[in-house]
């Protein structure tokens, strides 16, 4: 059965970088059907996306959080992580991965297997 | 870019709900529509505009009209109460994008 799970620390200081891993079960990273992405919410708001790494090695951010966001793959461990520098109390939501698929004929991804979020509170 | 979403659509238990999702790459890229409870993670409940994964109940249905698509739910139950989102990627189709969010309640 495919499971995601988010983990990380709960609480991250201003300015400090927010470390995530996603650890996936019952699928592989390498699978080329697949993307994984992070998405993210405020307490009380929306759902937004932060990116998405596919197995060719190539990775897209939204581009307001471009120049401080990372994800990367650890496929030894089948996990994906999430690097966000510099953060601020507005980066303090429910954090989600999730497996994407993608359709021929658009570009757009289907977030499709959500894993169980992880909350992180960015504080001074 | 952005997904323009109502915030907030009431139905009585089983009318119909109809929820709208424009944006001007819509002709060009596949919308997603996902259902959010209290406390859970979104599920998916329509892929590629119309399609319903399977588990899915038959009430809900995808429809699209040039810069806008359409999440219909026909028989509203209780327990479709819920927030209710789409998702898209911009016309490259390299960003994606989730509307605002739309809160259904079940009168």
């Amino acid at each position: 059965q495919l499971q995601l799970q988010a983990s990380g620390p709960g609480l991250v200081k201003t300015s400090e970088t927010l470390s995530l891993t996603c650890t996936v079960s019952g699928a592989s990273l390498d699978n080329h059907e697949f993307s994984w992405g992070w998405i993210r919410q405020p307490p009380g708001k929306g759902l937004e996306w932060i990116g998405n790494i596919y197995n060719n090695g190539s990775i897209f951010y939204k581009p307001s959080l471009k120049s401080r966001v990372a994800i990367v793959v650890d496929a030894s461990k089948n996990q994906f992580s999430l690097k966000l520098q510099s953060a601020t109390v507005t980066d303090t939501a429910v954090y989600y991965c999730a497996l994407a698929r993608y359709y021929y004929g658009s570009g757009a991804l289907a977030f499709d297997v959500w894993g169980q979020s992880t909350m992180v509170s960015v504080s001074s | 870019y952005e997904l323009t979403q109502p915030p907030s659509v009431s139905v009585s238990p089983g009318q119909t709900a109809r929820i709208s999702c424009s944006g001007n790459a819509l002709p060009d890229q596949f919308a997603y529509w996902y259902q959010q409870k209290p406390g859970q993670a979104p599920l998916l409940i329509i892929y590629k505009d119309t399609e319903r994964p399977s588990g899915i109940p038959a009430r809900f249905s995808g429809s699209s009209s040039g810069t806008t698509v359409t999440l219909t739910i026909s028989g509203v139950q209780a327990e479709d109460e819920a927030d209710y989102y789409c998702q898209s990627a911009d016309i490259s189709g390299v960003y994606e994008i989730f509307g605002g969010g739309t809160k259904l309640t079940v009168l």
